[in-house]
């Protein structure tokens, strides 16, 4: 299957500095990423969705200016946790859909740990 | 809004029986249910998916039945052997602009007792 690299997979910083988090598409182009986020023994709760050359597109209950996604390519997603605190302390992971699919699977970056202290 | 339940959020059965979990959507426009597999520290991994065209998949021991009206949908796996021990998740596609967002279920963990 096609593969979605994420980096990196740990990370810890200090709260109230911005950490980056990258979301490639190997082997394949995506016009859209999705990037959830996971609590311990918990769900993946969607994000928000990175749209290729437009604004991504955030649920309900997401600060857009605390969770910064830029989509510059059809492989590269980025989401930047901004101003963090420890309770954005989770597992953020990425998914991507093959270009020009709509019910297809969606594959997904083996994630990131961030610890903020 | 759009929701997804899951249940049960825990199974344990003993090797060689069969597991099922269900779950219901909200949204009665969501065309496409997957399932993933997501094992302890890992990524998701489907295992099994269906469209709404169709009421049953079927892939070795692994089937899942849709039921469009009630807006159910269940994962079978039978004959079950201790590396299926992870969590499940179901999900359901719901229209989110150019292309369909996933909502997931809250997880099932199967514990598959050798």
């Amino acid at each position: 299957g096609a593969v979605v690299s994420q980096h990196p997979s740990r990370v810890i910083c200090k709260s109230g500095t911005s950490v980056k988090i990258e979301c490639r598409s190997l082997d394949f182009q995506a016009t859209t990423m999705f990037w959830y986020r996971q609590f311990p023994k918990q769900s993946l709760m969607l994000m928000a969705t990175s749209n290729e050359g437009s604004k991504a597109t955030y649920e309900q209950g997401v600060e857009k200016d605390k969770f910064l996604i830029n989509h510059a390519s059809l492989t590269l997603s980025t989401l930047t946790v901004t101003s963090a605190h420890p309770e954005d302390s989770s597992f953020y992971i990425c998914s991507a859909r093959v270009l020009g699919q709509v019910n297809t699977e969606a594959f997904f970056g083996q994630g990131t740990r961030l610890t903020v202290v | 809004g759009e929701n997804v339940e899951q249940h049960p959020s825990t199974l344990s059965v003993q090797e060689g029986d069969s597991a099922v979990i269900k779950c219901t959507y909200s949204d009665s426009a969501s065309n496409y249910f997957p399932w993933y597999k997501q094992e302890l520290g890992k990524r998701p991994q489907l295992i099994i998916d269906i469209r709404s065209n169709v009421g049953e998949k079927k892939d070795q021991r692994i089937a899942v039945t849709l039921n469009k009206t009630a807006k159910h949908f269940s994962l079978h796996i039978t004959e079950t052997q201790p590396e299926d021990s992870a969590v499940y998740f179901c999900a359901a596609s719901i229209k989110g602009g150019a292309t369909n967002k996933l909502i997931f279920g809250t997880g099932t963990l199967l514990a598959v007792q050798p």
